[in-house]
């Protein structure tokens, strides 16, 4: 069964200090691994989305890690903000067939960050 | 400014009151979708399009229509709403279904 499962549920950190979510999935055939950030009562924004053979992705204090073969990622904030106090959603793209793909959801890491 | 506008952002109304939620894109893109998002569930895929007159059944589409009558608008049609509809829902486009989707802002349903 395709699955997204992320990890932990919640964090809370103090302003300034990273931490690192991680994603583990059992989606195949793989297509993409996307991470989104969702404000409270808002829709997602894409981070990042890496394809199989990308290892690293960074968007400013974001990075994204993917290992595909153990069917791993990890998304690292440095230098924690309170704005990045949100949502971050895992989620993998399984192709089904040529040009269309189906999104698997994780349900999420909620991130607080205080001062 | 490239977005994803939905209306309304808000929503209460009674069981068997047909509603109808818009969406509308700028960005020229051929694939939209509808999601709903409930606590613990994370977001659900309700109804696709992959392009103008092509629309499919995502995981949850009981209750639910859809039309693609323009590249730009894909309306979420409620014949009548039950309050297990009750939910958080978004609309979202990209140019393709593997590519970047950008979501709109939500609308928040609520069905007595």
């Amino acid at each position: 069964k395709n699955q997204v499962e992320q990890s932990p549920q919640s964090l809370i950190i103090l302003e300034g200090k990273n931490c690192t979510l991680q994603c583990n999935y059992t989606v195949s055939p793989f297509s993409n691994l996307r991470w989104y950030k969702q404000d409270t009562g808002r829709g997602p924004v894409s981070l990042t989305i890496m394809t199989f053979s990308e290892n690293t992705k960074s968007n400013g204090r974001y990075t994204a890690t993917l290992d595909a073969d153990t069917k791993q990622s990890s998304l690292h904030i440095t230098a924690s903000q309170l704005s990045d106090s949100a949502s971050y959603i895992c989620v993998v793209s399984s192709r089904r067939s040529y040009n269309t793909d189906k999104l698997i959801f994780g349900t999420g890491t909620r991130l607080q960050v205080f001062p | 400014e490239a977005q994803v506008t939905q209306n309304p952002r808000y929503l209460i109304t009674v069981t068997g009151k047909k509603l109808t939620v818009t969406c509308s894109q700028n960005m020229n893109h051929e694939y939209m979708s509808w999601y709903r998002q409930d606590p613990g569930l994370g977001l659900r895929q309700i109804y696709y399009s992959m392009n103008v007159e092509v629309t499919d059944k995502g995981d949850v589409p009981e209750g639910y229509k859809v039309s693609r009558k323009e590249k730009r608008n894909f309306p979420l049609i409620l014949e009548s709403p039950s309050p297990n509809q009750t939910s958080l829902y978004f609309c979202a486009s990209s140019f393709r279904q593997s590519t970047e989707a950008f979501f709109g802002q939500g609308t928040r349903l609520t069905v007595v």
